[in-house]
């Protein structure tokens, strides 16, 4: 398997710009977590989804923000408008279910969001 | 709320052990986790204690202590390719199932 997958890999955008980005995850895996991370504030969880469905997106900033996961090979997080405090590389990853033995998330390679 | 504390920083030496500890208040706690991120990279999947006691994995090994809301990563035979941070994560479980991290170990091998 190749792992998860995300695209793009470096977004620069101009403040008040749409942003979109991608996640494909493992094949077989039932949860996508997206995640956001800076020096400020670490590794936080935006938003999770369980076979698609979206379970907890508490950690969602604002209403600038949105995740969706359209069937279960695909999902994407979208900022519009974006600000410069979104500036942050953000991380898809997946899992099986959490009480497998030896639980993992597998993260993706990121993508780097600089909003100027 | 949920919290996971965790020394900011670490300095070893090459051929040392060291050990980085994670003390946690959550609620619903279910398990803990390790995991390594070299800078520019994704974190990876390093242990997962659901269970108290000692997990080995060749020459990391992790602990945990429920009854103490405590665990630790152990790092022995340090390489420099170990220098890394390196964060422990609480599985949330009860009606959530997710991983709430800490803010992360910076571990500095020096030869």
């Amino acid at each position: 398997d190749a792992g998860v997958i995300q695209s793009p890999r470096h977004e620069v955008t101009e403040m008040g710009q749409e942003v979109t980005l991608r996640c494909k995850p493992i094949s077989g895996h039932d949860y996508l977590f997206w995640y956001r991370q800076t020096m400020m504030r670490g590794l936080e969880l935006l938003i999770y989804f369980n076979n698609n469905v979206p379970i907890d997106d508490s950690g969602m900033p604002e209403d600038r923000f949105s995740a969706k996961m359209p069937n279960a090979s695909f999902s994407t997080l979208k900022i519009q408008p974006s600000e410069p405090r979104d500036s942050a590389v953000y991380f898809c990853a997946s899992s099986l279910a959490p009480w497998t033995r030896s639980y993992e998330q597998y993260f993706g390679p990121g993508t780097r969001l600089t909003v100027t | 709320g949920q919290s996971l504390e965790q020394p900011s920083e670490v300095t070893a030496v090459e051929g040392a052990i060291v050990q980085i500890n994670c003390t946690y208040q959550t609620s619903g706690f279910y398990g803990l986790s390790w995991y390594q991120q070299h800078d520019g990279g994704a974190p990876t999947f390093l242990s997962y204690n659901a269970l108290d006691g000692l997990e080995e994995t060749g020459r990391f090994s992790s602990f945990l202590s429920r009854s103490d809301s405590y665990g630790y990563l152990l790092l022995q035979e340090l390489q420099m390719k170990d220098s890394a941070s390196y964060f422990c994560a609480g599985l949330i479980s009860g009606g959530y199932n997710k991983l709430i991290f800490g803010a992360g170990t910076r571990l500095a091998v020096h030869p």
